[in-house]
């Protein structure tokens, strides 16, 4: 089983349509978690850190359950622009992240 | 602020030769990662290092790979000799100390490929 599960996808959405991503982690030991954003051929960006209390971030939402141990990155008024892969990734120790396969994301017009 | 950068961007070598890869964390940043994704797989860690020191290497897939960080500033990451299994996607990140040593920052990537 892969420490960091996430449905692959591809999520096919129309632009301004709210969309939901989850994933799910496996080390209960884990400590911080991010949401990452990964451009096709490029390098993944840190898109936002995930806290216990939840956090927006504009059009963006990620929410933390530490119990169920999911994450979850909600997407409201969807743009072209916001095509791309989401990779959920956690932190387990010695700063080293563990990374999800990613959720692709299609936007269309 | 000039981002973390790498050099090569891309490179094709054959079984057996050598590579070296160079990492160019963002500046004042003390933290420096190397991951590896292959194809059709997630990206994992390779390691870890704090300023020149080695803080984790267990990702490190065998000993035809060797990083280095001397001066603590660029790192070096040198497949010899390279297998076909090796090629991949290579990324260096860095982050900084602090609160904010979590947050990972990610260069361009080598794209490495073995034939």
């Amino acid at each position: 089983r892969k420490e960091v599960e996430q449905d692959p996808g591809p999520f096919n959405v129309p632009e301004g349509a709210t969309v939901a991503f989850n994933c799910t982690y496996s080390n209960s030991a884990s400590q911080s978690f991010f949401w990452y954003r990964q451009d096709c051929r490029k390098e993944p960006k840190l898109l936002m850190s995930v806290y216990s209390s939840g956090n927006e971030d504009g059009r963006f939402t990620a929410q933390l359950n530490r119990a169920s141990q999911y994450i979850s990155l909600l997407i409201r008024d969807s743009k072209l622009s916001d095509s791309a892969t989401y990779l959920c990734v956690v932190n387990n120790d010695f700063q080293k992240l563990v990374f999800g396969t990613g959720t692709r994301l299609l936007v269309s017009p | 602020e000039a981002g973390v950068t790498q050099f090569p961007s891309h490179s094709v070598i054959e079984k057996g030769q050598t590579v070296t890869l160079r990492c160019d964390p963002i500046s004042g940043h003390d933290n420096l990662y190397w991951y590896r994704r292959v194809m059709g797989k997630e990206i994992k860690f390779l390691l870890h290092f704090v300023k020149e020191s080695k803080q984790d290497e267990s990702g490190m897939p065998n000993n035809r790979f060797l990083a280095e960080r001397t001066g603590g500033t660029y790192s070096t990451l040198k497949v010899q000799p390279a297998e076909l299994e090796d090629s991949g996607v290579y990324f260096c990140a860095s982050s900084a100390t602090g609160v904010k040593t979590y947050e990972q920052y990610f260069g361009p990537g080598t794209r490495l490929t073995v034939t």
